[in-house]
């Protein structure tokens, strides 16, 4: 079955850059996801990429992809007090009515002065 | 600005009772979700549609159940409310025409506390 797993924290000063990790199982999902989740909110997307590729840069994000080792991070550049936040790496799964989303445990990211 | 929107933020249930959870989408979109979100656990896929009177069950259907009798709405069922259940529900929906990239779009989420 699918698994995807993340550390639980992270802890960063600002104006540093955050990396964080995240390993999945399924060697057939297509796209992989980040998430962010601020307090008393939903999951919002930040940023996702197709599995054919190895890096994608959107601003201050930048996602690398080892599908050898099925391996996927996220780093954060420059990162602010406003990027604390839970976040969720997560893996698509076609079940052949829909694809679903499988979530990591989640990364909680505590930006520190 | 598209929408899924749960009809409750806070709910409060004595443990036997019925409880309704419902999610209404405005994006037309064909596939909808439930999940529970537990610390430590990440999100768990409790079930799934991916068409109106459609449900397939997700990793952790037991005491819940769903009801999707129309393509906007889906309802996440407690049919006897145990405190094992307290929880924070999210609702998603997707396109199943709009491809992977677009990824789900989550409520906010109803945080459920059974007493």
């Amino acid at each position: 079955g699918e698994d995807v797993e993340q550390s639980l924290f992270l802890s960063v000063r600002e104006g540093d850059s955050s990396v964080i990790n995240c390993t999945y199982t399924d060697s057939s999902s297509t796209y992989l996801y980040w998430y962010k989740q601020e307090p008393g909110a939903g999951l919002q997307l930040l940023t996702y990429i197709f599995s054919n590729m190895d890096m994608k840069q959107d601003q201050r994000l930048t996602v690398l992809l080892n599908k050898k080792d099925k391996h996927l991070s996220l780093r954060i550049a420059d990162t602010q007090t406003g990027d604390s936040a839970i976040y969720f790496c997560a893996e698509s799964t076609d079940t052949g009515t829909a694809s679903k989303l499988t979530f990591g445990t989640g990364t909680r990211l505590q930006v520190t002065l | 600005d598209v929408k899924v929107t749960q009809s409750s933020r806070y709910l409060v249930k004595r443990t036997g009772e019925k409880v309704f959870l419902e999610c209404v989408q405005d994006m037309d979109h064909e596939n909808m979700f439930w999940y529970r979100q537990d610390p430590g656990l990440g999100l768990r896929l409790i079930y799934f549609s991916y068409d109106v009177k459609m449900k397939e069950k997700g990793d952790i259907p037991e005491g819940y159940s769903v009801s999707r009798e129309k393509k906007e709405r889906f309802s996440l069922i407690l049919e006897s409310a145990s405190t094992n259940q307290t929880s924070m529900y999210l609702c998603a929906s997707s396109s199943s025409a709009a491809g992977g990239g677009y990824g789900y779009t989550f409520g906010s989420g109803t945080r459920l506390t059974v007493v």
